[in-house]
């Protein structure tokens, strides 16, 4: 199976920072690679898949990139509905793996 | 609109079954892949099992294979998810989850079915 690795686990920011969130996995991938936000209580959104497209809807801050085993999930200006877990999640094969989760919290 | 609406979940004992259902509406539900994705309390998101658009091909975590059982009614527009020989590590939030078919992305989720193992 694929592994994929998030860290850190957990990362304060404050409102109007840029962020960006690592996600790196096991063996090549290519652009496979999808991202997830959770909320409490919520189940995960599609926020960007192949690695760099914007799911319809989502805001234009978000942004996604990078190829092989290595990606960034980018936000340029945090909002505060932006506090919230982000997953990783690869699409190259079954089973289609997720990474650990990234905690975005408010400094 | 796609809507996805799992039901079946509750406290069960260990050792014990439940079947959970996934009900799915607004889109051509046979032509799809489904999965079933969890949540312990707490935690991370865990993939549990696939199934192919006609039911032909199912894939399932190591942590559940042989007691966990996932099938498809095409006719009815429904999933399900057969679970035996229940542990307290079962205890989670299940996803019923649509895969889209270009990218293998998990583009729509149901609000989730809480299963809860305990004696």
């Amino acid at each position: 199976d694929i592994q994929m690795t998030q860290s850190p686990s957990s990362l304060s920011a404050s409102v109007g920072d840029r962020v960006t969130i690592p996600c790196r996995a096991s063996q090549s991938i290519g652009f496979y690679l999808n991202w997830y936000q959770q909320k409490p209580g919520k189940a995960p959104k599609l926020l960007i898949y192949a690695a760099s497209t914007l799911q319809s809807g989502v805001p234009s801050r978000f942004s996604g990139s990078g190829s092989g085993t290595d990606f960034t999930l980018t936000i340029s200006s945090l909002q505060p509905e932006d506090f919230a877990t982000y997953y990783c999640q690869q699409s190259y094969t079954t089973p289609r793996t997720f990474g650990q989760g990234t905690k975005l919290e408010i400094k | 609109e796609v809507q996805l609406v799992e039901s079946g979940g509750g406290l069960v004992q260990p050792g014990g079954s439940l079947r959970l259902s996934c009900a799915a509406s607004g889109f051509s539900f046979s032509s799809y892949w489904m999965h079933w994705v969890r949540q312990a309390p707490g935690k991370g998101l865990v993939w549990v099992s696939h199934i192919n658009s006609d039911g032909s091909t199912t894939t399932y975590a190591d942590s559940v294979k042989g007691r966990f059982t996932i099938s498809r009614d095409n006719a009815k527009n429904t999933l399900y998810l057969q679970m035996g020989s229940l542990r307290a590590e079962d205890t989670a939030v299940y996803y019923c989850v649509r895969e889209e078919y270009s990218n293998g992305n998990f583009d729509y989720w149901g609000q989730g079915a809480l299963v809860t193992v305990s004696s």
